[in-house]
């Protein structure tokens, strides 16, 4: 089975732009979330999808978006990037949960760098 | 915010040797994950332990939870150089969906 596939792997933006992050999830997965890792705090829960709607979110600004598709594919934007926003995103999939949590698993991420 | 702190922060350990790691956590959960991370790339999952469960065992880890005292802890026997990585652990929360709250990570260091 293929793993979680993010896309791209590097990204270099610049003050004020927005960008697009994609992620894929593992066949027959149909929960993604995302996490923000930067040094200073650790690794940040952002939103999780499931079955195209956001059933969980973070505390991060609306700047931070997302969705997630038919398909389960998901998409987070973040629009007018600043400088603290450069981080390593993580999408992670997970099976379809009912209450209780399942494993997540992660994909290798995508390195952004806001200059 | 981070549910659980982790410790130590750092690990420096000979191959052969024992690593101990261990969490702490603030809340009330469902169940807890360990995951390992070489150098800035993704988290690899390593072992889920649910809330009603004290132990569990793969290969060569062994993660023990203790629910009365909101912890945790992973065991990695006979390390090896390839076990140099950060170590974080992740809770998640019933009727948390697949929201995970992970703790401020260990980094181990297996020394040949």
């Amino acid at each position: 089975k293929a793993g979680v596939t993010q896309t791209p792997r590097y990204l270099i933006k610049t003050r004020g732009q927005q960008v697009t992050l994609s992620c894929s999830p593992i066949s027959g997965h149909r929960s993604v979330s995302w996490y923000q890792q930067t040094p200073g705090q650790g690794l940040q829960f952002l939103f999780e999808y499931f079955s195209e709607t956001q059933r969980n979110k973070g505390n991060f600004p609306g700047r931070f978006s997302g969705r997630q598709f038919s398909n389960s594919r998901s998409e987070m934007n973040v629009s007018t990037l600043e400088l603290g926003d450069s981080a390593l995103y993580l999408c992670a999939s997970s099976p379809d949960p009912i209450n209780s949590g399942t494993e997540a698993f992660f994909g290798q991420g995508t390195r952004l760098t806001v200059v | 915010s981070q549910q659980g702190e982790e410790d130590p922060q750092a690990l420096s350990i000979q191959e052969g040797e024992n690593a101990t790691m261990n969490c702490s956590y603030k809340t009330s959960i469902n169940n807890l994950q360990w995951y390992r991370q070489n150098s800035g790339r993704g988290l690899v999952h390593l072992i889920l332990i649910r809330s009603n469960e004290r132990e569990k065992h793969s290969g060569r880890l062994r993660v023990t939870l203790d629910t009365s005292k909101k912890s945790s802890s992973l065991l990695i026997t006979a390390s090896r150089a390839a076990d140099t990585a950060s170590y974080f652990c992740a809770t998640g929360l019933t009727g948390g969906g697949n929201k995970l709250t992970f703790g401020t990570g260990t980094q181990l260091k297996v020394e040949l």
